[in-house]
């Protein structure tokens, strides 16, 4: 009930084509989901986040869908570039607040070539 | 978006000696940090949630007594790894909410530690 399912594990797009990587969860109860990037030896950094009211969120060239019924989101990225190369992780948040952990997916590996 | 550091960014140690990893909330106020382990490719491996002021909340499987976390501040919390061994050698990553109702979750920059 607390996993987030993440696919594709890895994914090879061509420069100026679309990168979607999906995600999938069980708790109903899960109120924000966000998008984490991670670079080789950095910390993560938060991409984009969307609330389960909202079925659309686009900032630049990165697009969260999010389907409620079906329990599913992606993000989509538009335009990719080389640059965009790294481990994207969905997360999803429990209620809870500020002392309750988010629930990450296992990640997805997107190598954007030219 | 808000800032959170951690020192040192890198670490190599002896097996058996002990290791602090600081992490900090560099413009805002963490009543709670959370404390992750991640391996070479693959996910991030919560180890335990980090209140202020109270005893930190470990995750199933992981040895509250090898990694002392300490919360003593609103802006500091501790990772100490003690008697390290190369099974230790990992890159371990701290992260913060802003604020007890925000949803926004920010990560440091990570901390690589290597135990010969």
């Amino acid at each position: 009930q607390q996993q987030v399912k993440q696919s594709p594990q890895s994914l090879i797009v061509q420069k100026g084509g679309i990168s979607i990587i999906n995600c999938a969860y069980e708790n109903t109860a899960f109120d924000y989901f966000p998008w984490y990037q991670q670079f080789p030896g950095k910390g993560p950094a938060l991409l984009i986040a969307i609330r389960p009211d909202v079925s659309e969120k686009k900032e630049g060239r990165f697009t969260i869908s999010f389907n409620k019924s079906a329990k599913q989101f992606s993000l989509h990225i538009m335009d990719s570039q080389p640059g965009d190369s790294a481990t994207y992780f969905c997360a999803a948040s429990p209620p809870g607040r500020g002392n309750t952990p988010l629930v990450f997916g296992k990640g997805t590996r997107l190598s954007v070539i030219a | 978006g808000a800032v959170v550091s951690q020192h040192p960014s890198r670490v190599i140690c002896k097996s058996g000696t002990s290791v602090k990893i600081e992490c900090r909330s560099l413009d805002f106020q963490a009543t709670t940090m959370f404390w992750y382990r991640q391996f070479p490719k693959q996910s991030l491996m919560l180890m335990a949630t980090s209140n202020e002021g109270s005893k930190a909340t470990y995750e199933q499987g992981v040895e509250k007594d090898k990694f002392l976390i300490n919360h003593a501040s609103l802006t500091l919390s501790t990772l100490t790894v003690t008697s390290a061994h190369p099974e230790d050698s990992s890159f371990y990553i701290c992260s913060a909410r802003t604020s007890g109702d925000s949803l926004e979750q920010f990560f440091g920059p990570g901390t690589r530690l290597t135990v010969l």
